[in-house]
């Protein structure tokens, strides 16, 4: 499985832009890109899964260069609900179990 | 999308006693279900992947006779803590998949559990 480097924490103000950007150097031919969102004692909850270049949903967009040793999660216009760990993980879809790394704590503040 | 549950949602038990953990795919019937632990303020840790009908697989370190799990269908799989102990509190999730859906997982919404 690819290894994936998160930043560990990050700060930001309601109704900016955030942008999450995770390393997968490692990355394999048939992997995706997958990020999952965590509230406090809550389980993941997926956000957005994507091969390569740009995929765009109802809450995020991911970008991912033409290497794909890095995606960037972008969350438009943050709100104080947005404040919870944001995991990036990448994997063959063949596969079944997930690898979770030290995700991304995102803390809005108002 | 799919729903997962998780039953009970918090438990509390004293040292030596076992609790069992449901987890329950809703809305669709789930050929793997898995088995998470995570401890505060750190990620999930993968413990087993379980088939339906089938023995669990257990993460190198996790102790099988300790962590019991039956997938005795395709909508349900139980996780029994035997004789826990107070450095077995933490949060459980489950999550599982169905078939030809890209193996996208769902996650439960957790159990946390706390051994006095």
């Amino acid at each position: 499985l690819a290894k994936t480097t998160q930043p560990i924490s990050m700060d930001s103000y309601e109704g900016q832009e955030v942008n999450i950007t995770c390393s997968h150097n490692n990355i394999a031919t048939n992997d995706y890109i997958t990020w999952y969102q965590q509230f406090p004692s809550q389980g993941p909850r997926f956000i957005i899964q994507g091969y390569k270049t740009k995929v765009t949903n109802e809450v995020a967009s991911l970008f991912i260069p033409a290497d794909r040793k890095s995606s960037t999660l972008s969350l438009p216009r943050v709100s104080l609900s947005d404040t919870a760990v944001y995991y990036c993980l990448v994997g063959d879809r063949s596969r079944r179990a997930l690898t979770f790394g030290s995700g991304t704590r995102l803390q809005v503040q108002p | 999308g799919a729903v997962v549950s998780q039953h009970p949602s918090w438990v509390i038990c004293k040292s030596g006693t076992s609790v069992k953990i449901e987890c329950r795919s809703l809305d669709f019937q789930a050929t793997t279900m898995f088995w998470y632990r995570q401890f505060p303020k750190q990620s999930l840790m993968l413990m087993a992947t379980s088939n339906e009908g089938s023995k669990a697989t257990y993460e190198q370190g996790v102790e099988k006779d300790k962590f019991l799990i039956n997938h005795a269908s395709l909508t349900l799989s139980t996780l029994t803590v035997t004789s826990a102990h107070p450095e077995d509190s933490s949060f459980y999730i489950c999550s599982a998949t169905q078939a030809g859906l890209n193996n996208e997982q769902f996650f439960g919404p957790g159990t946390r559990l706390t051994v006095l």
